[in-house]
């Protein structure tokens, strides 16, 4: 059971580059997610799923775009880097409890530089 | 937003003390979870209080929940080195809605 699998780890851009973070959960959660954490912002939710084939946008959505063709996979795609993207990139999964709590499992986090 | 606001933004203690930060929210909650993040990784689930609860242990943790004062602390006792990290909270409607996070506490803990 590998949890949530995030690749690359490191990533250095070139500004206007474009490229896919890929994220998978191998638990059969209905719900992914992807964060961004800068320092002193805190985490940042930029796109989540509730499940395969619906998408959503959270707080900082430009610039990304999302797609959840199954239920194991959601990759982030940068679609024009820009400096401002440098950032941690997270993604989570969860299955609801039984109590109906969203219980978060996280990735490793892929660190990404715009030059 | 959903956001939790985590105070102080750094502690600083001695190995075997133990450590106490605080949560703040503005709107009301289904319940509220503590995560964990050590340096350089993923967010850690800790534990989780329910809106009905006042209190809950988990090991050397004890998580406290006023929903009056919309508040909550999670006490660290008998710190280890081992516990440094940074500790965030997650207040939450419930189901499948979206976690927020602020920016944390960080907490160092020294041997």
């Amino acid at each position: 059971n590998a949890g949530v699998t995030q690749t690359p780890k490191f990533q250095v851009l070139k500004t206007g580059q474009s490229m896919t973070l890929q994220c998978a959960q191998d638990m059969n959660h209905e719900y992914m997610s992807w964060y961004r954490q800068d320092p002193g912002m805190g985490l940042r939710l930029i796109h989540y799923s509730v499940g395969a084939g619906i998408t959503d946008q959270g707080e900082v959505p430009n610039g990304y775009n999302v797609s959840r063709s199954t239920t194991e996979d959601f990759p982030l795609r940068l679609l024009s880097a820009a400096p401002s993207q440098t950032s941690v990139y997270f993604c989570a999964s969860s299955y609801p409890t039984g109590s109906g709590a969203n219980v978060l499992t996280f990735g490793a986090g892929s660190r990404l530089t715009v030059l | 937003s959903q956001q939790g606001e985590e105070d102080p933004q750094a502690l600083s203690i001695q190995e075997g003390e133990n450590a106490t930060m605080n949560c703040s929210y503005k709107t009301s909650i289904n319940n509220l979870q503590w995560y964990r993040q050590n340096s350089g990784r993923g967010l850690v689930h800790l534990i989780l209080i329910r809106s009905n609860e006042r209190e809950k242990h988990s090991g050397r943790l004890r998580v406290t929940l006023d929903t009056s004062k919309k508040s909550s602390s999670l006490l660290i006792t008998a710190s280890r080195a081992a516990d440094t990290a940074s500790y965030f909270c997650a207040p939450s409607k419930g189901g499948a809605n979206n976690l927020f996070f602020g920016t944390g506490t960080r907490l160092t803990v020294i041997p």
